[in-house]
């Protein structure tokens, strides 16, 4: 029973234009919300997060947006970059973390 | 620079032949994990220790185990492999658990190939 779902294994974008990556949950117990970025061959690095009582969060080019009714949240890269191009996994926090499954972005220049 | 180091990058197994992967700190977090992650799915946490107050997920099988000598070293032990368990595992750091609104901080990996 998959608690965090991404249900787009794989994502390409032009170079300069908006990348939205997509997360469901089903756990409304569910408080915290994380973005990690995942190169080949390295582990999973912190991107972003956002808390249950917020809508939105922003850090340059990345902004997370939350839809609490919905459970939905997603990530907007924009403008997207090659060096974008990695495993994007979106990460669910209450008592502990689940993971989703990941969408590997391709950004082409 | 602080990280999170595991050891190896690459490991072969015989079937059922007992084997042990590392991890290292060196951002004194309280605590550390353990994951599993398959091919094309989402890392699945196997164990995780707060200082030295070990938490087992209920469905991590009796053949995983953890060891954590100190703050800064956690092992996974693996008794009997089998094919199933060929995946790379995953260490990871935070500086508390509970309630957890910290990112975490992974190592590189150990990917865990059974002959």
């Amino acid at each position: 029973d998959q608690q965090v779902k991404q249900n787009s294994p794989s994502l390409s974008v032009q170079e300069g234009r908006i990348s939205i990556l997509n997360c469901d949950y089903t756990n409304s117990m569910f408080d915290y919300f994380l973005w990690y970025k995942k190169y080949p061959a390295e582990g999973p690095t912190f991107l972003i997060s956002i808390s249950s009582i917020k809508d939105k969060n922003e850090d340059g080019r990345f902004t997370v947006f939350l839809n609490k009714s919905a459970k939905h949240l997603s990530l907007h890269i924009v403008p997207s970059q090659p060096g974008d191009s990695a495993v994007y996994f979106c990460a669910a926090s209450g008592d502990k973390v689940i993971f989703g499954p990941g969408t590997s972005l391709s950004v082409i220049p | 620079d602080a990280m999170v180091i595991q050891n190896p990058r690459y490991q072969v197994t015989q079937f059922g032949k007992p084997v042990t992967l590392s991890c290292s700190q060196t951002l004194n977090h309280n605590v550390m994990y353990w994951y599993q992650q398959k091919s094309s799915q989402a890392p699945k946490l196997l164990f995780h220790y707060y200082d030295k107050d070990f938490n087992n997920e209920a469905d991590t099988p009796d053949n995983f185990q953890s060891r954590r000598p100190n703050t800064s070293f956690c092992f996974l032990d693996i008794r009997s492999p089998g094919l199933g368990d060929a995946a790379m595992y995953l260490c990871a750091t935070s500086r508390e658990s509970g309630r957890i609104n910290q990112p975490q901080h992974f190592g590189d990996g150990t990917r865990l190939s059974i002959l």
